[in-house]
């Protein structure tokens, strides 16, 4: 199995709702990753997650609260974004330590996200 | 990690060799050069990478130059499904794990 599979494909939102992404990957892999990709754009990092622990944040607001329960799990939680946090969601996964460690991420379909 | 250059855009010719450019001039010498490519409304895709030697997979060809400085990705036989925006990023392939994309190279194979 080498699929990042990410739930749910679309989602759309109220500024005041709560929902939450959500991403799973069966490869081993011990670093997990969100990034956030507005049309046209590159992808931007946000999250990473090591060895389920949050090891990167690139300063994302807090209204996005990352939350990896065990090593092949990994959410976003949403709460009161704005309409400019609309984008496509992306999870990515990839092994962590010397010897297995390609650098090769491996990335899901992403969620696109609207909020209105 | 090192900043690349790349072509904002290029054309190819269905069924011929996609030949794809990337400068990294300031590459440090444990930094690798990776290429993925985004297909439309798809997650990124890793394609290859290398450090110094030439690399071949099923999926393509990197050659780096002798100084690293540059480097061209080859699509042997570019087929309409090779049409995406193409990633040439440079990074060490452990430690912090951030991996920074650029503005891409968005490829479109013509028939």
């Amino acid at each position: 199995d080498t699929e990042v599979t990410q739930t749910p494909k679309h989602l759309v939102m109220g500024m005041t709702n709560k929902k939450s992404l959500k991403c799973e990957q069966h490869m081993g892999h011990r670093a997990m990753y969100w990034y956030k990709q507005k049309a046209k754009k590159p992808p931007e990092l946000m999250f990473v997650y090591s060895y389920e622990k949050l090891s990167i944040n690139e300063s994302v607001p807090s209204r996005f609260s990352p939350e990896c329960p065990n090593s092949s799990l990994l959410n976003l939680h949403l709460h009161a974004l704005q309409p400019e946090d609309s984008a496509l969601y992306l999870c990515a996964s990839s092994h962590l330590g010397a010897g297995t460690n390609t650098g090769e991420l491996f990335f899901g379909e992403g969620s696109r996200l609207t909020v209105l | 990690d090192a900043k690349t250059t790349q072509p904002t855009s290029m054309d190819c010719a269905e069924g011929r060799a996609a030949n794809l450019p990337c400068n990294h001039s300031t590459i440090s010498g444990n930094e690798y050069v990776y290429w993925y490519r985004q297909i439309h409304s798809q997650g990124p895709q890793y394609i290859i990478h290398g450090l110094k030697n030439n690399e071949t997979n099923e999926m393509a060809s990197l050659i780096i130059t002798e100084d690293r400085k540059s480097s061209t990705l080859i699509l042997p036989h570019a087929t309409l499904r090779d049409t995406a925006v193409y990633y040439c990023i440079v990074r060490v392939a452990s430690g912090n794990n951030r991996l920074a994309f650029g503005k891409g190279n968005q490829v479109v194979v013509i028939p």
